[in-house]
């Protein structure tokens, strides 16, 4: 079984701010882990994905994640905010299980990231 | 282009009703899914579509079935709405099979949100 957990529904950050957004997962075998965003009236977009190569990954928009397995920790950060970062974001799991794992992304419950000018 | 599009945006209907939603691609994508996104938040996915053919079928009642007619089309139609039906329900898509380590992707549609009354 896979879980993942966001923690903090609403996240709130000045402009030029770091942006740091949370999620921690479980899973019995090594995941493979995504933060997808979604923007107002706009689908799911992928930001990044880690797929056990290096744990530090590097996504769009200057957003990147790190894979910390001791911690089961995969937290999104970006230097500085944007006004154009607001939307909502989701952390996602799936596990090399093979079988009928495709697509099973299991997804935390999102955070919506707020920009302050 | 929309490269996954859904329609309609906004479905509101009576318990009992009979609708269907529909999805579209436009990449040449092998495989499609139908997520759920219920009023938590949380996505879970539904069914799973490869060269038109089902292979996830998660718990869901017998009143949803999708349909494929071909490759680029996930209809999802259900039966006998309840209140719980309401929901966001997002389409996606991929290239191959996603979950495993691979470079595929999930491209999701706009979602459909219903409303059951």
């Amino acid at each position: 079984a896979q879980s993942v957990t966001q923690l903090g529904s609403h996240v709130s950050v000045s402009e030029g701010a770091l942006v740091l957004l949370r999620c921690n997962y479980s899973s019995s075998v090594p995941p493979y882990l995504f933060w997808y965003v979604q923007y107002p009236n706009q689908g799911l977009q992928l930001l990044l994905k880690y797929t056990s190569a290096a744990t530090l990954v590097k996504g769009i928009n200057g957003f990147e994640a790190e894979f910390k397995k001791s911690e089961t920790s995969f937290h999104l950060t970006k230097p500085s905010a944007h006004m154009s970062d607001a939307a909502e974001y989701f952390c996602a799991v799936s596990t090399n299980a093979g079988g009928t794992s495709y697509g099973k992304l299991t997804f935390g419950q999102g955070t919506i990231l707020t920009v302050h000018p | 282009d929309t490269a996954v599009s859904q329609t309609p945006k906004y479905l509101v209907t009576q318990m009992g009703n009979d609708k269907s939603i529909k999805c579209e691609q436009n990449l040449g994508h092998d495989t499609m899914y139908w997520y759920k996104q219920d009023s938590k938040k949380f996505l879970k996915i539904m069914f799973s579509y490869n060269n038109k053919e089902l292979i996830i079928n998660e718990t869901v009642p017998n009143r949803f079935s999708p349909k494929s007619p071909d490759k680029a089309h996930l209809n999802l139609h259900i039966n006998s709405l309840e209140l719980g039906d309401s929901a966001v329900y997002f389409c996606a898509s991929s290239q191959g099979l996603t979950g495993v380590a691979t470079n595929e992707k999930l491209f999701f549609g706009s979602g459909t949100q219903l409303s059951v009354l």
